[in-house]
């Protein structure tokens, strides 16, 4: 069955301490990892999609890395309006796509 | 502009009502998406749709039912059998590269449904 796991659920950072967030999958046939940001309220705004182990993706302060198992996303130098909430899915062969929990990040001044 | 519109953004049903909630995309996405998400919690799917005339349960589907006579258009009822429907309900659709690779999903901005 397909699962989709994020860790920690809730992350409290400073101002400029960076980070890393996990998404930990099982899935048949990998057709792509996708990393989303969600503010209040909104539907979820896409970031990222991985193919394959080893792919890196990079965008501003967020980095997106891939293995056979989990999926990293790493904030460097956070600013407190990259608190939002970050969502990983997952998409195989079934053609579902799955979301973790998520994890929820407060950025403070 | 391509997007993906559901609507209404809020809605209020009554106990024992069955109550329609709408979503439209015009990117030419041949797989469409229905999710919960309640406060504090990730996305659940409710049931989704590879092509026209043809959709899958999700995980939470008891309560719900949808059809797909459209590419563009996937509908969401909410029935009366719902026994808690007070959510955030998200349409998506997602296209695909190849066989293998898919695009990334986009989503609507949702629909509040609130039971009074």
């Amino acid at each position: 069955e397909d699962q989709v796991t994020q860790s920690p659920e809730a992350l409290r950072l400073q101002e400029g301490e960076s980070s890393s967030l996990n998404c930990s999958y099982t899935v048949s046939g990998l057709r792509g990892l996708f990393w989303y940001r969600q503010d209040p309220g909104k539907g979820p705004e896409f970031l990222f999609t991985l193919y394959s182990a080893g792919e890196e993706k990079e965008k501003e302060r967020l980095k997106a890395t891939l293995t056979k198992k989990e999926s990293f996303l790493h904030i460097t130098a956070p600013k407190p309006e990259d608190s939002a909430t970050y969502l990983c899915a997952s998409s195989g062969n079934t053609g579902k796509l799955i979301f973790g929990q998520g994890t929820t990040l407060q950025v403070k001044p | 502009d391509g997007g993906i519109t559901q609507s209404p953004k809020y809605l209020f049903r009554k106990e024992g009502q069955n109550v329609t909630l709408s979503c439209e995309q015009n990117l030419n996405h041949d797989a469409m998406y229905w999710y919960r998400q309640d406060p504090g919690q990730g996305l659940r799917l409710i049931y989704y749709s590879q092509i026209v005339n043809d959709f899958q349960k999700g995980d939470i589907a008891e309560g719900y039912s949808v059809s797909r006579e459209k590419k563009e258009s996937f509908p969401l009822t909410v029935t009366s059998a719902q026994k808690n429907p007070t959510a955030f309900y998200l349409c998506a659709s997602k296209g695909y590269w190849d066989r293998d690779t898919n695009t990334e999903a986009f989503f609507g901005q949702g629909t509040r449904l609130t039971v009074v």
